[in-house]
């Protein structure tokens, strides 16, 4: 089982949709999870930290499944600037040299 | 602010020939990093630094040297470019390091080709 697992897409929305991206990661023990964003030819920016509890920031609902491995996003009333790619970033402590992990990253395109 | 600045943003190399990319930060961030990103991979580390003087291996470091004289800066260095070293780089930088829930931050990214 790779480390970190997304569906790299292309999801491809209508504006106004909601939308959701699941991504798997293999060790139980890690701590920290985060989503971030990356525009095409551009550096990714942090878009939110997945907390425990599952936290919400305006249009987009993190949440974390430690039982089952998995954190989730979703985007709701999808907006044309929303379109990137998101890539689910998990901090796994037992990985050696490699602690941050970052997933291959899930395609949105939002369609007017 | 300037954030994490890298330089240069495009360069064209031949194979064999060394170079340095540069990477300086201006949040006094301890911990700072080098990514390479190639199409259809995530993210790979390449070196990383937990302060001034520490550096350390990522998954990736064959090929690549760096060192950190200082707290902002973190140069990488391609010893005797190769074709497989064609890539987007990207250093990073986070106040506590890896094991904290604190972010990385990113430059803007430095975008390599060897022929």
């Amino acid at each position: 089982r790779k480390e970190v697992e997304q569906d790299p897409g292309p999801f491809n929305v209508p504006e106004g949709a909601t939308v959701a991206f699941n991504c798997t990661y293999s060790n139980s023990a890690s701590q920290s999870f985060f989503w971030y964003r990356q525009d095409c030819r551009k550096e990714p920016k942090l878009l939110m930290s997945v907390y425990s509890s599952g936290n919400e920031d305006g249009r987009f609902t993190a949440q974390l499944n430690r039982a089952s491995q998995y954190i989730s996003l979703l985007i709701r009333d999808s907006k044309l600037s929303d379109s990137a790619t998101y890539l689910c970033v998990v901090n796994m402590l037992s990985s050696g040299n490699t602690p941050l992990v970052f997933g291959k990253g899930t395609r949105l395109s939002v369609i007017a | 602010n300037a954030g994490v600045t890298q330089t240069p943003k495009f360069q064209v190399l031949k194979t064999g020939q060394s170079m340095t990319l540069q990477c300086a930060q201006d949040m006094n961030h301890e911990y700072m990093s080098w990514y390479r990103q190639d199409p259809g991979m995530g993210l790979r580390l390449i070196h990383y630094s937990v302060g001034a003087g520490i550096t350390d291996q990522g998954e990736v470091p064959n090929g690549y040297n760096v060192s950190r004289s200082t707290t902002e800066d973190f140069p990488l260095r391609l010893l005797s470019a190769a074709p497989s070293q064609t890539s987007v780089y990207f250093c990073a930088s986070s106040p506590t390091g890896f094991y904290s829930n604190q972010p990385q931050h990113f430059g803007d990214g430095t975008r390599l080709s060897i022929l």
